[in-house]
């Protein structure tokens, strides 16, 4: 079957500690694997995809087929990281794509 | 360069009636796909369409169809409505097939959402 989990609904880390969002995935084939992020009051937004291999926003995210995980990492926890955090994978062909259910961010002052 | 526009914003059926939302893509978009969120969990796949035609779909049954337009804007249509059927409808327009249909690389913009509450 394929999915994601995200193990966490909600994470509450202070400013300036690391923050690590975990996510899983079961899928037989190789997905590609997103962050996706909404901030409050706005519209879901890709934040970054693991084929180009950027830091967006300072956050990472390496996949790791062996362990078929895409977790989602930052040093330093900023406020405006607060936000509701979503992987998630498509096939090749693009014509599907499976989200997991959420992890919540708060980052305290 | 015009977002991805949806509407009705919001809107209230009772069981057993027929609703439809629509979508604007964002321009230059020749794909659009659906979602289903109900709350506190992420969206759901409910189906795409690719140059008017429906390109993949998720686990929803048929009274879930849609429609793509030459302009690529798209209509969600629910029939029998259901109370289960209550939640935020996303659409998202994207750029496929660059390469040819499946090679796509593009990224998902989001609609704002249609709010559905069914009675």
């Amino acid at each position: 079957a394929q999915r994601v989990t995200q193990p966490e609904k909600l994470l509450s880390v202070f400013k300036g500690a690391p923050v690590e969002l975990k996510c899983n995935y079961s899928y037989s084939g190789s997905p590609e694997l997103f962050w996706y992020v909404q901030y409050s009051r706005q519209r879901l937004q890709l934040l970054l995809r693991h084929i180009s291999r950027e830091s967006i926003k300072g956050f990472t995210a390496d996949l790791n087929k062996g362990e078929t995980s895409f977790h989602l990492k930052k040093p330093f926890a900023q406020e405006e990281d607060s936000a509701m955090y979503y992987c998630a994978l498509t096939n090749i062909a693009y014509d599907k794509v499976i989200f997991g259910p959420g992890t919540s961010l708060s980052v305290i002052p | 360069e015009t977002g991805v526009t949806q509407s009705p914003t919001h809107l209230i059926k009772t069981r057993g009636q027929q609703v439809t939302l629509r979508c604007s893509s964002q321009s230059g978009h020749n794909t659009v796909s659906w979602y289903q969120q109900a709350l506190g969990q992420g969206p759901q796949f409910i189906f795409q369409y690719y140059r008017e035609e429906e390109n993949g779909r998720g686990n929803f049954p048929p009274r879930f169809s849609g429609l793509q337009f030459p302009n690529y804007s798209s209509e969600l249509n629910v029939n029998a409505l259901e109370l289960d059927d209550s939640a935020l409808y996303l659409c998202a327009s994207s750029q496929l097939g660059r390469t040819g249909r499946g090679g796509g690389t593009d990224t998902q913009y989001f609609g704002p959402g249609t709010r559905l509450t069914v009675l």
